[in-house]
């Protein structure tokens, strides 16, 4: 059984930093892209970022870049979203998901997901 | 890019009726790269529909898709009590991915 368990979200100063974590199971975690999705509260979808089955390629969304970074650890089966300089609008629920684009110019829907970890960005 | 807009915002009917919600892309989505996922509140999008006609594994026939270019819908046949839910579209035609603003269809 596919699973994703995100984890290390909280409640963060403005201007701050927090690393998310998504630990994968049930799957070959190296043959799939990953994604990150959000969800501010009571409103809509945002893509975040993806990366590649080694890493190699990594692509954000306008609003993050410089700020986020995206990485994982194949061995650890692990994925993780590195948020740095924090604003009040990054505050959402924050979605791994498995992403099944095969490159860039093919990119994918995403078939399975975490249960999401909220982060909240206040003073 | 690609701004999916989803109507109605809010669907109000019967256990049994149909449901016909639709999602128009701003521009064409190529190759029909169209999904459709359905979130029930406090849990995850759950995908349904991919390339836009065809069901994601474990999804009952009452769920199809149909369209190509910019115009796209998701139909439910006769509604069940469990599909009472916020429905998004999203496209992964062109990057970056993007997503509708959701239909919630509640029950009348």
């Amino acid at each position: 059984e596919v699973q994703l368990v995100e984890s290390g979200g909280g409640l963060v100063q403005p201007g701050g930093s927090l690393r998310l974590s998504c630990a994968a199971s049930g799957f070959t975690f190296s043959s799939y892209w990953m994604s990150w999705v959000r969800q501010a509260p009571g409103k809509g979808l945002e893509w975040v970022a993806n990366i590649k089955q080694d890493g190699s390629e990594k692509y954000y969304v306008d609003s993050v870049k410089g700020r986020f970074t995206i990485s994982r650890d194949n061995a650890k089966n692990s994925l993780y979203l590195q948020m740095n300089s924090l604003r009040a609008e990054d505050t959402a629920v924050y979605y791994c998901a498995r992403d099944l684009s095969i490159d860039y110019g093919d990119l994918g829907e995403f078939d399975y997901w975490g249960q999401g970890t909220l982060v909240t960005v206040s003073s | 890019e690609i701004v999916l807009t989803q109507s109605p915002g809010t669907l109000s009917l019967s256990p049994g009726e149909r449901a016909t919600l639709s999602c128009r892309a701003s521009q064409s989505v190529s190759s029909s790269y169209l999904a459709w996922y359905q979130q029930k509140p406090g849990q995850a999008p759950r995908l349904l529909i991919y390339g836009a006609s065809s069901r994601a594994t474990g999804i009952p026939d009452r769920f199809s898709g149909s369209g190509s270019g910019t115009d796209f819908t998701l139909t439910i046949s006769r509604l069940e009590p469990e599909d009472f839910a916020v429905y998004y579209c999203q496209q992964y035609g062109s990057s970056p991915v993007t997503f509708g603003g959701g239909t919630k269809v509640e029950i009348k």
